[in-house]
C-alpha cells in the first residue's frame, strides 16, 4: 500500500461527456502527477501539480485539465471525451525535496469511453 | 529530452532461471533511472532507482540493475525467477533537473514465468 488512493476505480462514460477523476496523495507529499496508460503501453505523463499550480505538462490537449487542493489532493478533468481516452489513469505523489525520494503510485482509475 | 527503450515486449523464463530485462536510455547527460513493476489491475511499484550514486543498484524482491554509461543501459536482473515475478516491468527515466513525479516510461516488458 502506497497511501495514494484514487477514485473511482472503474468508470464508463459516453463519447463527448466530461469526467473527473480524484487522487488523494500520500501524507506529507506536496506534488501530484497524472499519467495515462493505454492498453499495452507504458504510462504517459499528462501533467503535474506542485503546491496547487501546474508545474509541467506532457503532450496532451487542453481538454485535459487538473486541480490541486490545499490538502494536496488532486483532480483530473477530461472534457469532450473521445474513444481514445479509454485508458488506466494513474496518479503519483511525491515530495519535491531532497535526493532520496520517489513517486508513489495509486491503483489507478480504469476509464472506458463508449 | 530523455527517453528509454525496452528491448522485448514479452519475456518467458523458467522458474529458477535468470531474469534479464533490457533498458537503454537516451539523454544528453546521465539521468536518473528507475524500474517499476505492475501486477494486473494494479498501480506501479518501484523496484529500484539509480540516482548517480553506486552504479550497481539493488532493489526489492531480489532484483538489481547496473547503470552502464558507456552502453547507455540500465538492465534489470534477478538470478532466480519465482512464479510471483510474473508481471509487467517498466523502465523509466527522469532528467536530473526534473521533478520526481515527471517520468518518461518505456513501453514495458511482460514477464511470464513457467514452472
Amino acid at each position: 500500500e502506497t497511501g495514494v488512493t484514487q477514485s473511482p476505480t472503474h468508470l464508463i462514460k459516453t463519447r463527448g461527456q466530461q469526467v473527473t477523476l480524484r487522487c488523494s496523495s500520500q501524507s506529507g507529499h506536496n506534488t501530484v502527477s497524472w499519467y495515462q496508460q493505454a492498453l499495452g503501453q507504458g504510462p504517459q505523463f499528462i501533467f503535474q501539480y506542485y503546491r496547487e499550480e501546474e508545474n509541467g505538462r506532457g503532450n496532451f490537449p487542453p481538454r485535459f485539465s487538473g486541480l490541486q487542493f490545499p490538502n494536496y489532493s488532486s483532480e483530473l478533468n477530461v472534457n469532450a471525451l473521445e474513444l481514445d481516452d479509454s485508458a488506466l489513469y494513474l496518479c503519483a505523489s511525491s515530495l519535491e525535496t531532497g535526493m532520496n525520494t520517489e513517486a508513489f503510485f495509486g491503483q489507478g482509475t480504469r476509464l472506458t469511453v463508449v | 529530452a530523455q527517453s528509454v527503450t525496452q528491448l522485448g515486449s514479452h519475456v518467458s523464463v523458467s522458474e529458477g532461471a535468470l531474469v534479464l530485462l533490457r533498458c537503454n536510455y537516451s539523454s544528453s547527460v546521465p539521468p536518473y533511472l528507475f524500474w517499476y513493476v505492475q501486477y494486473p489491475n494494479q498501480g506501479l511499484q518501484l523496484l529500484l532507482k539509480y540516482t548517480s550514486a553506486a552504479t550497481l543498484v539493488k532493489g526489492i524482491n531480489g532484483f538489481e540493475a547496473e547503470f552502464k554509461k558507456s552502453e547507455t543501459s540500465f538492465h534489470l536482473t534477478k538470478p532466480s525467477a519465482h512464479m510471483s515475478d510474473a508481471a509487467e516491468y517498466f523502465c523509466a527515466v527522469r532528467g536530473t533537473t526534473d521533478s520526481w513525479g515527471k517520468l518518461q516510461f518505456g513501453a514495458g516488458t511482460q514477464v511470464v514465468v513457467t514452472p
